[in-house]
C-alpha cells in the first residue's frame, strides 16, 4: 500500500487570504502527480497533472508545484473566495500505473 | 459529451440484497475505472479497464464484487449479498489512456445498506 498523505485535513480561511496544501508521496517509481477538486454533491474535477521534477503548473488564482526527489507538491491558491470551498485530493500515479489518493484538504472560505 | 456519467446517484438496499451500478464514460476514453469512498477517505481504487479487457483488480474488491465492460462502452458494478460495510460512495472515472492519464470522474453512486 503507497502512502500518499495531505495536510492539513481541513482548513478555514477567510476570503481574500492565501493558502497552501502539501501532498507528500514516495518519492520512488513516480509516474504522475494529480491534483483534483471535489466540491459537494458534484464530480471531482480535475485541476492540474504534473510529470517533471519542478514542474509548476498555473489555473486562475490556483497554482501548483512538484518535487519528486523528496515526494511532495504544493497547492497554492492566492484571495481565497468563497467558491474555492471544496476538497482538494491529490492522487500519486506509480510507474505500473497504480493511482493512490490521498484522503484530501477540505478548504472552506469564510465571506 | 457532457461528461461521465453515473445511474443510479443514489441506492438504498437492505442487507443481503444484489445492487448493480452503471457508468458511462466520456465516449472516446477507452480506460474506465471504479473507486470507492467511504467518509474521511480518499478514492481507494477497485478496478480498471482499458477497452473491454479489466486489467486489474484491487484487493479490497471481494468475491462478492464483479465489474464488467462488455462492448469497451458503459460498465457495470455488481455487489451480491451487500453488507453494510459496504455502504460507501462509488465513483467511476474515465480517461484516454495518453500521457499522464487524467481521469475525469462521474458524480458517484452513493450506496447505503441497511
Amino acid at each position: 500500500i503507497l502512502n500518499v498523505e495531505q495536510s492539513p485535513q481541513s482548513l478555514h480561511v477567510q476570503e481574500g487570504d492565501s493558502t497552501n496544501f502539501t501532498c507528500s508521496f514516495p518519492s520512488s517509481n513516480f509516474y504522475a502527480l494529480h491534483w483534483y477538486r471535489w466540491e459537494t454533491a458534484k464530480s471531482p474535477e480535475a485541476l492540474f497533472v504534473m510529470t517533471l521534477n519542478g514542474d509548476e503548473k498555473k489555473k486562475g488564482r490556483i497554482s501548483a508545484t512538484l518535487n519528486t526527489k523528496e515526494g511532495y507538491s504544493y497547492l497554492y491558491i492566492k484571495g481565497s473566495q468563497p467558491e474555492d470551498s471544496a476538497t482538494y485530493l491529490c492522487a500519486f500515479r506509480s510507474g505500473d500505473q497504480k493511482v493512490t489518493f490521498g484522503i484530501g484538504t477540505k478548504l472552506q472560505v469564510i465571506p | 459529451d457532457t461528461g461521465v456519467s453515473q445511474n443510479p446517484r443514489h441506492k438504498i438496499t437492505k442487507r443481503g440484497q444484489n445492487v448493480t451500478f452503471r457508468c458511462d464514460p466520456i465516449s472516446e476514453h477507452n480506460r474506465l475505472y471504479w473507486y470507492r469512498q467511504t467518509l474521511g477517505q480518499g478514492p481507494e481504487f477497485l478496478t480498471y479497464f482499458q477497452n473491454e479487457a479489466q486489467l486489474e483488480k484491487s484487493r479490497l474488491l471481494s468475491d462478492r464484487f464483479s465489474a464488467e465492460r462488455p462492448k469497451g462502452s458503459f460498465s457495470t458494478l455488481e455487489i451480491q449479498r451487500t453488507e453494510q460495510g459496504d455502504s460507501a460512495m462509488y465513483l467511476c472515472a474515465s480517461s484516454l489512456n495518453t500521457g499522464a492519464d487524467t481521469q475525469y470522474f462521474g458524480p458517484g453512486t452513493r450506496l447505503t445498506v441497511l
